[in-house]
């Protein structure tokens, strides 16, 4: 099945500590994307990547960082920087820049203590 | 900020069509309306989307009105698995801004 994957589910870690969290899909999309939700809220761009070895910030970017070293795969790492980490993580794709739809992956829920 | 506005939460009896209605009174002429819904804990999923004409799927409607200033989304016999949030989105994929900006979404709630 073709899809996006997420993982893991949950995590958990410690403030301080720098978290990566893992995206991957098999669509053969050119274009990546990281949203944050926060509970009741709708969700906000993090970083976005229309093609490999090239990503642009989103409206949230501060505290995050992403790499796109493989067509396939997209990581996001939370770093220590950012001031409030916790939250729900969705990972997205798209044919290319210009595509319509969005396929989203299941989301990975991080809490940080 | 949204440019949408939607309803924060409505109720809907199994089997009869839900009607979700959108405003999006600054939406510009290159921009679309596109529909997601997001169940409990996942990813959204994409329903639809359209410019100015009326659209048609496999999972709902889309009617936009002739000034584009709001939009409905109907969802024909609406069953308990379409409980979720429904997110109206309006984007111009074509101008170098490619992203969505979400507003809160309507919460439906289907009845048995």
């Amino acid at each position: 099945d073709g899809g996006i994957t997420q993982s893991p589910k949950y995590l958990f870690r410690k403030e301080g500590q720098n978290v990566t969290l893992s995206c991957e899909q098999n669509l053969n999309h050119d274009a990546m994307y990281w949203y944050r939700q926060d509970p009741g809220q709708g969700l906000r761009l993090i970083y976005y990547s229309q093609i490999v070895n090239d990503f642009q910030k989103g409206d949230i970017a501060e505290g995050y960082s992403v790499s796109r070293e493989k067509k396939e795969s997209f990581p996001l790492t939370v770093t220590s920087a950012q001031k409030n980490p916790t939250a729900f993580y969705l990972c997205a794709s798209s044919r290319d820049r210009k595509a319509n739809e969005q396929y989203f992956g299941p989301g990975t829920r991080l809490t940080v203590t | 900020d949204a440019k949408t506005t939607q309803p924060p939460s409505m109720d809907c009896a199994e089997g009869r069509a839900a009607n979700l209605p959108c405003n999006h009174s600054t939406i510009s002429g290159n921009e679309y309306v596109y529909w997601y819904r997001q169940i409990h804990s996942q990813g959204p999923q994409y329903i639809i989307h359209g410019l100015k004409n009326n659209e048609t799927n496999e999972m709902a409607s889309l009617i936009i009105t002739e000034d584009r200033k709001s939009s409905t989304l109907i969802l024909p016999h609406a069953t308990l698995r379409d409980t979720a949030v429904y997110y109206c989105i309006v984007s111009d994929f074509t101008s170098g801004t490619y992203k969505y900006i979400f507003g809160t979404g309507t919460r439906l709630k289907v009845l048995a």
